[in-house]
């Protein structure tokens, strides 16, 4: 069990460009979940998945964003057009199902100058 | 409904004492309730959790004392070490989906 992973760990881009993120999760999880956490605040959260479908995204998601998880494994999420506001750091977190526990990756965290 | 409220903001603990945080939420349908803890620049790492049919749950130096009623929990960590010096969040969930987290309480134990 290698845990929730994360690529690339810090991103660093100019405003109005593309940036896209990858979460592995635990091999045996089905379920997996996109949060944003700002400096000295809670993670938020974005959206999740069920296997490949995606369940639920929070109003935080606006049109520049969208997560996939194709094949119900690894996912992505991608920021379109990107702005200062969207500085900070992107967790990702896997579980099953039916448990409840949520593991965490390490971040990625996107600077946006 | 969704808020889940965290105290204190910061708290300074000498090595072997109690640390203890708070946390309340309003939504009576949350089921799950976990603590986390979290170093700079590291994800959050699941630390304990209870469910709403018991009131207290211990795991080593850490305890999580749970009043449905008053829809009120709490973390005790006994014993505080310098390396439990972290930022500590609670959080809620509704039939094992996302996690509504506290403000973060960030935690310092004095040698």
């Amino acid at each position: 069990d290698t845990g929730v992973s994360q690529d690339p760990r810090h991103k660093i881009t100019k405003r109005g460009q593309n940036v896209t993120f990858r979460c592995d999760p635990i091999s045996e999880h089905n379920r997996l979940y996109w949060y944003r956490q700002t400096l000295g605040q809670g993670p938020e959260f974005l959206t999740y998945f069920q296997n490949e479908a995606q369940l639920e995204k929070s109003r935080l998601l606006s049109d520049r964003f969208s997560a996939e998880r194709p094949k119900g494994s690894f996912s992505t999420l991608e920021i379109q057009r990107t702005e200062q506001g969207d500085s900070a750091m992107y967790l990702c977190a896997s579980s099953l199902a039916a448990a409840g526990e949520q593991y965490f990756g390490p971040g990625t965290r996107l600077t946006v100058t | 409904q969704q808020q889940v409220k965290q105290s204190p903001q910061s708290l300074i603990v000498q090595k072997g004492g109690i640390s203890i945080i708070n946390c309340a939420y309003e939504n009576t349908a949350f089921d799950y309730f976990p603590w986390y803890q979290q170093f700079p620049g590291k994800g959050p790492a699941l630390l304990i959790a209870i469910r709403p049919d018991v009131s207290e749950k211990k795991e080593g130096r850490f305890t999580i004392s749970f009043n449905k009623s008053a829809k009120q929990f709490s973390l005790h960590i006994m014993d505080s070490q310098p390396g439990d010096s972290a930022t500590y969040f609670c959080a809620a969930s509704r039939d094992t989906g996302k996690l509504i987290f506290g403000q973060g309480t960030t935690l310092q134990v004095k040698p």
